[in-house]
């Protein structure tokens, strides 16, 4: 069974720093990956997500983030942080499309100003 | 076009007692699943409907119950109700089958308490 690991639970950078939030994920084949952000008081939203192909995904809102088999993982990148991108950030990973994902704890991240 | 719409969006109940939830999932959407989301482990997968059959089931014992009707909309039901059933409980909505498919659409969720 697949497992996902985001080994930070809070992340603290200044505005206009880079930005780079841990996924690990356990599972035997090439897995279906995913970056989910929740904003407070509100449900989960897309960013990006990993099926094939390129390793290297591009999201919205100028999140990126790097497959790497070898490591088993799929870490989110952003160049520069804005203050609205303080939230809380989930990886996922499925073990193929018909299937259930699953959400690895979080990592909240904090801006400061 | 709607997102997707929880009832309620607060709800406090007391041990014992048992609680229904609705999502309305995004028109067209057929694929319905639910997480319960607490600060400790995170989202937790309960379980997924399409055309109003259980898919997939999470790790949760039977006092977690769901079902989904002809119109997609889903409702899931916690019986004796505890403590450690205080969480906020998240409804995603799909096109298709299956959660890896394409992205899911998030409700804002219900907050349930238990006292």
């Amino acid at each position: 069974a697949q497992s996902v690991t985001q080994p930070d639970i809070h992340i603290t950078v200044s505005e206009g720093a880079s930005l780079e939030l841990r996924c690990n994920y356990s599972y035997g084949a090439t897995p279906y990956l995913f970056w989910y952000v929740q904003s407070p008081g509100q449900g989960l939203q897309l960013l990006l997500k990993y099926f094939s192909g390129d390793t290297l995904v591009q999201g919205i809102k100028g999140f990126e983030a790097e497959f790497k088999r070898s490591q088993s993982s799929f870490n989110l990148r952003k160049p520069s942080v804005h203050w609205s991108d303080a939230a809380e950030y989930f990886c996922a990973v499925g073990a193929d499309r018909d299937d259930k994902i699953i959400f690895g704890k979080g990592t909240r991240l904090h801006i400061l100003p | 076009k709607a997102g997707v719409t929880q009832t309620p969006r607060y709800l406090i109940k007391t041990r014992g007692q048992q609680v229904t939830l609705s999502c309305s999932p995004i028109s067209g959407h057929r694929s319905v699943s639910w997480y319960q989301q607490t600060p400790g482990q995170g989202l937790q997968f309960l379980f997924e409907y399409f055309s109003e059959t259980q898919r997939n089931k999470g790790n949760f014992p039977g006092r977690f119950s769901g079902r989904q009707f002809s119109n997609s909309r889903s409702e899931m039901n916690v019986s004796t109700l505890e403590l450690g059933d205080s969480a906020l409980y998240l409804c995603a909505s799909s096109p298709h089958q299956g959660q890896g498919y394409e992205k899911l659409f998030f409700g804002s969720g219900t907050q349930l308490s238990v006292l």
